[in-house]
């Protein structure tokens, strides 16, 4: 069966750090993946898109990878700030554009 | 850009009553919806599909005939828990389609007594 893991529940970081999040999937082949960040009691906001053809994407302080071959992609935060405390969600997206989500990696950054 | 709006935020109603929640995007048109729902500490769940003009379709295990579901316009989609029980207290969430992206609301926080 389809599997989607994020690499731990939790990961707590010092303000300025970079944080690095892991999103590994099994049996699936995503046409694209997604990366949201979710606020306790709301909904995702859509961060970076990044397709099967594609190996890395950029904004601002984010960069996502992805690689087909391990099944698996990164997620950075560079210059990591408080402000960026959240649960990260990874997603996988098919062609009829569902998405499969992982359960999340919730960053804490320390000031 | 890109806005989704969901109402109610929460609401808190009796079991055996029916709870309807509605997605809207804003500034965009979206000809497809989806609805999720959320348990503490757990991932999104897709639900079903919601296509304008059309049946919405439903992933498996998920009871048509308990979650109605309407997409009467473009920037409309509906979602009908019918009877309401405590063991659909939950975190519901829609989004638009903006292709590929998905557009998030704010989710409905449910909870049945």
């Amino acid at each position: 069966s389809q599997k989607i893991e994020q690499n731990s529940e939790a990961l707590n970081i010092q303000e300025g750090k970079t944080a690095t999040l892991t999103c590994n999937y099994t049996n699936y082949s995503p046409a694209y993946l997604q990366w949201y960040r979710q606020d306790p009691g709301r909904g995702p906001v859509f961060l970076l898109l990044i397709r099967e053809n594609e190996k890395e994407k950029r904004k601002e302080r984010l960069k996502v990878t992805f690689d087909t071959t391990l099944k698996q992609s990164l997620f950075h935060i560079t210059a990591s700030q408080p402000a960026d405390s959240a649960t990260y969600l990874c997603a996988l997206g098919a062609n009829d554009y569902k998405l499969s989500f992982g359960a999340g990696t919730t960053v804490t950054v320390r000031a | 850009g890109a806005v989704v709006s969901q109402h109610p935020s929460w609401v808190i109603c009796k079991s055996g009553t029916s709870v309807k929640i509605e997605c809207r995007s804003l500034d965009f048109q979206a000809t497809t919806m989806f609805w999720y729902r959320q348990f503490p500490k757990q991932s999104l769940m897709l639900m079903a599909t919601s296509n304008e003009g059309s049946k919405a379709t439903y992933e498996q295990g998920v009871e048509k005939d308990k979650f109605l579901i309407n997409h009467a316009s473009l920037t409309l989609s509906t979602l009908t828990v019918t009877s309401a029980h405590p063991e659909d207290s939950s975190f519901y969430i829609c989004s638009a389609l903006q292709r590929p992206e998905q557009f998030f609301g704010p989710g409905t926080r449910l909870t049945v007594l």
